[in-house]
């Protein structure tokens, strides 16, 4: 069974940073890439980052590039998201998934239940 | 690329056909997917390029349409099925979802 659990969200003041992991089982993490995805509170779905199974090919939505950054730990089947210069509207729920697309990334088959982050002085 | 979703709200009744739509602003090919989201729930994966029902998803799930329009439709619907549902396209980055269906019991 594909499981996602993501961990290290939290409650922090702007300008702070934070990091995220999310922890893959049941399935061989090295083949897929991966993402995350955020939903504000009573928002909708936010695309946040991708990577690419050897961290070739990293991609950033533009509301977080320069201050996120996304990487991935293979031998232990673990996913990462590093937050700095955290600003009140990065408050939300974010979501690691799994990426199903195999020649076209962008395909989230599988979620995580994921991690609220908080950003408020 | 904008994906935009209409209604924003659908009021049905159990049993009724539901019938969802997501526009985008440029063609995105088949390149387009649907997801369902209860609320304290992660999203599900419902349908994939378009018109592909992902793993252990029900037959009175479609989706339809290539290029700029495309349809979601719940042929009859189930108690299960209220939810809100979003619309992701990944033909080109950033990918984007759309604002999202709430369809909720009349």
């Amino acid at each position: 069974e594909v499981q996602l659990v993501e961990s290290g969200g939290g409650l922090v003041k702007p300008g702070e940073s934070l990091r995220l992991s999310c922890a893959a089982s049941g399935f061989t993490f090295s083949s897929y890439s991966m993402n995350w995805v955020r939903q504000a509170p009573g928002k909708g779905l936010e695309w946040v980052s991708s990577i690419t199974t050897g961290s070739t090919y990293i991609f950033y939505a533009d509301s977080v590039k320069g201050r996120f950054t996304i990487s991935r730990d293979n031998a232990k089947n673990s996913l990462s998201l590093q937050m700095n210069s955290l600003r009140a509207e990065d408050t939300a729920v974010y979501y690691c998934a799994r990426d199903g697309g195999n020649s076209r990334l962008g395909l989230f088959d599988y979620w995580g239940q994921g991690t609220l982050v908080t950003v408020s002085s | 690329i904008v994906l935009t979703q209409s209604p924003a709200t659908l009021s049905l009744s159990p049993g009724e056909r539901a019938t969802l739509s997501c526009r985008a602003s440029q063609s995105v090919s088949s390149y387009l997917a649907w997801y369902q989201q209860k609320p304290g729930q992660a999203p599900r994966l419902l349908i994939y390029d378009a018109s592909n029902r992902a793993t252990g998803i029900p037959a009175r799930f479609s989706g339809s349409g290539s290029g700029t329009d495309f349809t979601l439709t719940i042929s009859g619907l189930e108690p299960e099925d209220f939810a809100v549902y979003y619309c992701l396209q990944r033909s080109d980055w950033p990918l984007t979802f759309g604002g999202g269906t709430k369809v909720e019991i009349k």
